[in-house]
């Protein structure tokens, strides 16, 4: 089984600045590899998939890159509404497996 | 519009049984795998089951494999997760997902508790 390891377990960012977040696969999972959001008492919500390709009507703050072991998430300019805890997802071998999380919160 | 909708979560006892369903409007259901995805209360995700969209293959996390039996039904336009020798840890909400996983149910609770 892939293991999925996100860091910071906890990030604090003021808004309008950047914020960016890591995932690391414990092999190589080439570019399946997705980012979701979730905010309390909601579903996930997918915003990247193939690791750098926006899913439809994600704002452009949010852009992921990486391949193979190593992504990145990064919102460019922190909205209110971009704090929420985010999990990567890799979806190259089965099981599929999701990091722990990153909980971004206000600074 | 694109829905599922999750039923069947309560509350059971350890070792017990329940049967998860998910039913889905709005989009070809026949034409797409489906996943189960489960968060324990406070916890992150965890994903537990897929099958493809003609049921051909299943796969299953390590955690639940042996005792939960992911179907379909695609005349009915409905995704089934067959849950038995229930544990605690088992307690979550469960959600539905299309294969894509653009879209997600609102979730059903499961608690295992005696």
């Amino acid at each position: 089984e892939i293991v999925m390891t996100q860091s910071p377990a906890t990030l604090s960012v003021s808004p309008g600045e950047r914020a960016t977040l890591s995932c690391r696969a414990s092999q190589s999972v080439s570019s399946n590899l997705a980012w979701y959001q979730q905010k309390p008492g909601q579903a996930p919500r997918l915003l990247i998939y193939g690791a750098s390709t926006r899913a439809t009507g994600i704002p452009a703050r949010f852009s992921g890159s990486g391949s193979g072991t190593e992504f990145t998430l990064t919102i460019s300019s922190l909205q209110s509404e971009d704090f929420a805890v985010y999990y990567c997802q890799q979806y190259n071998n089965w099981p599929r497996s999701f990091g722990q999380g990153t909980k971004l919160e206000i600074k | 519009q694109v829905q599922l909708v999750e039923s069947g979560g309560g509350v059971v006892q350890p070792g017990g049984s329940l049967r998860l369903s998910c039913a889905a409007s709005g989009f070809t259901f026949s034409s797409y795998g489906m996943h189960w995805v489960r968060q324990a209360p406070g916890k992150g995700l965890e994903w537990v089951a897929f099958i493809r969209y003609d049921g051909s293959n299943k796969y299953y996390a390590d955690s639940v494999k042996g005792r939960f039996t992911i179907s379909r039904d695609n005349s009915k336009n409905t995704l089934y997760l067959q849950m038995n020798s229930l544990r605690a840890e088992d307690t979550a909400v469960y959600y539905c997902a299309k294969g894509d996983t653009v879209t997600w149910g609102q979730g059903t609770l499961v608690t295992v508790s005696s």
